[in-house]
């Protein structure tokens, strides 16, 4: 799992409520993602960030948010309107070049579930 | 979009065989493939990849796959399996992102199971 952290592992979330999962990296990478995984379907993207007070859109961000105030850490908020959050959350990093510039590094994850 | 497709969702070797994992793949251009393993409610570890050069690559914990282009598939193998190998794997290609950044886009992922 490299030098990224993700916390909390665990996590449950009431319904209506937002939530913030955290992601932290000291690899010095510049680019950071959030996945999402759902058996059986393997890892789709919900957002990502090539460099500070940057990030974009992926596949599926609808009822999600993030930040990127600092280069070593991109959290994820999952919002009230994102209608079905069990899952489990995966955050990556890459560098910004070097001979892993194509590989990304993942976190231990966390799982979200919605009581 | 590039994708890769893992055709069996579960494969199930005796200790000690030969283990293959399948995937092939559709992009425009040349493919970047990975590699990666994950553990129960762990993140995912990077096996190998192929960018370009030698059609087999070698990577961690005894793995290798095979890039064969006349059959856009690239199979993960390993000539020995051990109960420890027992994991889901998932082939993933690279994605190029209107950003001009990327993304992995994965397979659905294969649970191997190697029983003693």
């Amino acid at each position: 799992d490299g030098g990224i952290t993700q916390s909390p592992k665990y996590l449950f979330r009431k319904e209506g409520q937002n939530v913030t999962l955290s992601c932290e990296q000291n690899l010095n990478h510049d680019a950071m993602y959030w996945y999402r995984q759902d058996p059986g379907q393997g890892l789709r993207l919900i957002y990502y960030s090539q460099i500070v007070n940057d990030f974009q859109k992926g596949d599926i961000a609808e009822g999600y948010s993030v930040s990127r105030e600092k280069k070593e850490s991109f959290p994820l908020t999952v919002t009230s309107a994102q209608k079905n959050p069990t899952a489990f959350y995966l955050c990556a990093s890459r560098p910004g070049q070097g001979g892993s510039y194509n590989e990304q590094f993942f976190g231990p994850g966390t799982r979200l579930t919605v009581l | 979009a590039q994708s890769v497709a893992q055709p069996e969702d579960q494969v199930n070797v005796a200790e000690g065989n030969p283990l293959t994992v399948k995937c092939t793949y559709s992009v425009s251009g040349n493919p970047y493939l990975f590699w990666y393993v994950q553990y129960p409610n762990r993140g995912l570890q990077f096996l190998l990849k192929y960018i370009t050069g030698d059609n087999l690559v070698k990577g961690s914990y005894g793995f290798e796959a095979e890039f064969n282009k006349s059959q856009t598939s690239f199979h993960l193998k390993k000539p020995s399996a051990l109960v420890s190998d027992s994991a889901l794997y998932f082939c993933a290609v690279r994605d190029i992102l209107e950003s001009n950044d990327y993304k992995l886009s994965f397979g659905a992922g294969t649970t191997v199971t190697v029983r003693a």
